[in-house]
């Protein structure tokens, strides 16, 4: 089956810095890649969409300038936390849709992040 | 746009009996529907999903989950739980129409006792 992989799985950094999370489609070609976020004991809230070679869809109330996705590739997307704060901290899961596909999206084993 | 509704955020079972988690949703088009289980710091496994054909649908480790049109769910059943099955649920849909996103419950905490 389809694998998509997360690096790092756990995060610790001090508030002020930046992070940032891989997230790859291991054996398959991801046109489209989605960016979560997920709080304590709460849903899944989309933060953004992206496209390979585009720009991506920031969800209302997302800012970008803070979250900065990257799709360089169909394997590879990255989420930067620029200037982390203490709320930053949550749970940060990638999926991935393949190439031809339009509704199945496969997920990442997620990565924890903490901010101090 | 699509919405989805879980009823119940938390679910308290015995060890063997009988569970069912509920899902509805509502949308203007047509939709694909998914469970999802996830885990204590982990991501997402896909539970089952439907797309067409037989309403009933089977999915892994003995759930299975019934589409019904008319009333716009897609209810999550398992007849004997195990304590292993402790865990989050998640309903998702998501619209034929498009490259769009899955649309997420707010989930249903299992949790299942001895």
């Amino acid at each position: 089956g389809a694998v998509v992989s997360q690096h790092p799985s756990r995060v610790i950094c001090k508030s002020g810095t930046s992070v940032k999370i891989e997230c790859r489609s291991l054996d398959f070609q991801a046109t489209t890649m989605f960016w979560y976020r997920q709080f304590p004991k709460k849903s899944l809230m989309l933060m953004a969409t992206s496209n390979e070679g585009s720009k991506a869809t920031y969800e209302q109330g997302v800012e970008k300038d803070k979250f900065l996705i990257n799709h360089a590739s169909l394997t590879l997307s990255t989420l930067t936390v620029t200037s982390a704060h203490p709320e930053d901290s949550s749970f940060y899961i990638c999926s991935a849709r393949s190439t031809g596909v339009d509704y199945e999206q496969y997920f990442g084993p997620g990565t924890r992040l903490t901010v101090t | 746009a699509q919405s989805v509704t879980q009823l119940d955020s938390q679910v308290p079972v015995f060890e063997e009996a009988p569970v069912e988690l509920r899902c509805n949703y509502s949308s203007s088009v047509s939709v694909y529907l998914f469970w999802y289980v996830q885990y204590p710091n982990q991501g997402l496994q896909l539970l089952l999903k439907y797309l067409s054909g037989s309403t009933l649908v089977k999915g892994i480790n003995g759930f299975e989950a019934e589409f019904n049109k008319s009333q716009t769910s897609f209810h999550l059943r398992k007849p004997s739980v195990h304590i292993s099955d402790t865990a989050e649920y998640f309903c998702a849909v998501i619209s034929l129409s498009g490259n769009t996103p899955l649309v997420f419950g707010k989930g249903t905490r299992l949790s299942v006792i001895a």
